[in-house]
């Protein structure tokens, strides 16, 4: 049970290339997350999706795009890399149950030069 | 809005030694409460979760957190600190059965452990 992995690890870009982001989470989650960490700053969420076909904008989705088309799989897309993407990205998944317990992967380190 | 903070940025501990590590929310209704371990470059780990009960929770690792209503309070504890317990801590704030449940996490307290 590998639980969710993400990637690549490690990535270098370019101002203005693209790249997309992996995601696939083998616990049959429903709910699946994309978030975004700043040296020293916790967490925020970027997008979100309750299932497949549905995404929705977290608190900062602004450069990035989603797609949800199987359960196990959420990919996120940056289209015009920007220095300011430089982050860790996690996602993480879960199941709706009472408490709905994040389970997050090991994160993808993405800097923008 | 929902919002956390954790007043401690840095922490440092003596191995052996006891550690209380502060949260504080902001939420209108009972949350969700979670504190999360990270070590270096690694994801986060689930130590424990508060959605109702025993205010009183046990977590994994031999942590513990207890809630308070009255202060807005989810502190996390250790009684005795071990090396490996070196890490970043962050502790969360989710609604109660939203749709996609969003957290809110602080911004994290980070240990370092002195043999």
């Amino acid at each position: 049970n590998a639980g969710v992995t993400q990637t690549p690890k490690f990535r270098i870009l370019k101002i203005g290339q693209s790249m997309t982001l992996q995601c696939t989470q083998d616990m049959n989650h429903n709910y699946m997350y994309w978030y975004r960490q700043d040296p020293g700053m916790g967490l925020k969420l970027i997008y979100y999706s309750v299932g497949a076909g549905i995404t929705d904008k977290g608190e900062v989705p602004n450069g990035y795009n989603v797609s949800r088309s199987t359960t196990e799989d959420f990919p996120l897309r940056l289209e015009l890399a920007a220095p300011s993407q430089t982050s860790v990205y996690f996602c993480a998944s879960s199941y709706p149950t009472v408490d709905e317990t994040q389970y997050f992967g090991p994160g993808t380190r993405l800097l923008v030069l | 809005a929902q919002s956390v903070t954790q007043p401690d940025i840095h922490i440092t501990v003596s191995e052996g030694a006891s550690l209380e590590l502060r949260c504080n929310y902001s939420y209108g209704a009972t949350p969700y409460l979670f504190w999360y371990v990270q070590s270096p470059g690694q994801g986060l780990q689930l130590l424990l979760k508060y959605f109702s009960g025993d205010t009183l929770v046990q977590g994994i690792k031999g942590f513990e957190a207890e809630f308070k209503r009255s202060q807005s309070s989810f502190n996390l504890r250790k009684p005795s600190v071990h090396w490996s317990d070196a890490a970043e801590y962050f502790c969360a704030v989710g609604k109660i059965k939203a749709a996609g449940n969003k957290l809110t996490f602080g911004g994290g307290t980070r240990v370092l452990v002195k043999p």
